[in-house]
């Protein structure tokens, strides 16, 4: 079946550093893939979709392409901040479900 | 009030409790789902209606009873639960196109941090 794998955190970084969160899927057919971010003590808000290959979602200052040919759809950020400290989901659609990812944490330190 | 909105954010109950969780959409959507969000695992769907009609119950017990009266609404009611059902509790919302061929981007709530005792 569909499924995500995300590298496990916690990926720990200082300001200003480069951001990297792997995530790889597995899928039939054409999926949307999305990146959600979750806040400490809140909901899952989405942060950035890719709906078809080569396709560039971005937000925020974060990026991620969808590439087909690697089945990634890896979140990069150049440089972080200690308000981007959170947790990180990245999640696939095919039809009517959403598959996620088991979430990365991210914390920035100043 | 914008978005999806979830009360109450925070719920601590005992076993033989009765309470419900609800859920509001203001996005004119016509899909609604629960979640279940908890420490160390992947989040778990739970429900989900199109069209105020169940179309998934991911073998739920039945100590959690969804409703959803109209395509804006969702409850979430629980009773007897277990120390293990304490999560958060995630409502989320979409639009199903095509005949439910096709379900665009889901919008979440803030979620209920649930506590059972």
């Amino acid at each position: 079946g569909d499924s995500v794998t995300q590298m496990e955190g916690p990926v720990t970084l200082s300001e200003e550093a480069f951001l990297t969160i792997n995530c790889t899927y597995t899928a039939t057919g054409y999926p949307s893939l999305f990146w959600y971010v979750q806040y400490p003590g809140e909901g899952l808000q989405l942060l950035l979709k890719a709906t078809k290959a080569d396709d560039k979602g971005s937000n925020k200052g974060f990026e991620a392409t969808y590439r087909k040919e690697t089945t990634s759809f890896h979140l990069e950020k150049g440089s972080v901040q200690v308000s981007d400290s959170a947790v990180y989901f990245c999640a696939l659609q095919n039809t009517d479900k959403l598959i996620f990812g088991t979430g990365t944490r991210l914390q920035v330190f100043p | 009030e914008t978005g999806v909105t979830q009360t109450p954010r925070h719920l601590v109950m005992g076993m033989t409790n009765k309470k419900s969780l609800k859920c509001e959409q203001h996005l004119g959507h016509n899909a609604m789902y629960w979640y279940k969000q908890s420490a160390k695992k992947p989040l778990e769907l739970m429900f989900v209606y199109n069209f105020k009609e169940q179309t998934e119950n991911n073998s739920v017990p039945s100590r959690f009873s969804p409703e959803c009266p109209n395509s804006s609404h969702l409850f979430l009611h629980l009773h007897t639960l277990q120390p293990e059902d304490s999560a958060l509790y995630l409502c989320a919302s979409s639009q199903e196109v095509l005949g439910g061929a096709f379900t665009d981007t889901q919008y979440f709530g803030p979620g209920t941090r649930l506590t059972v005792l």
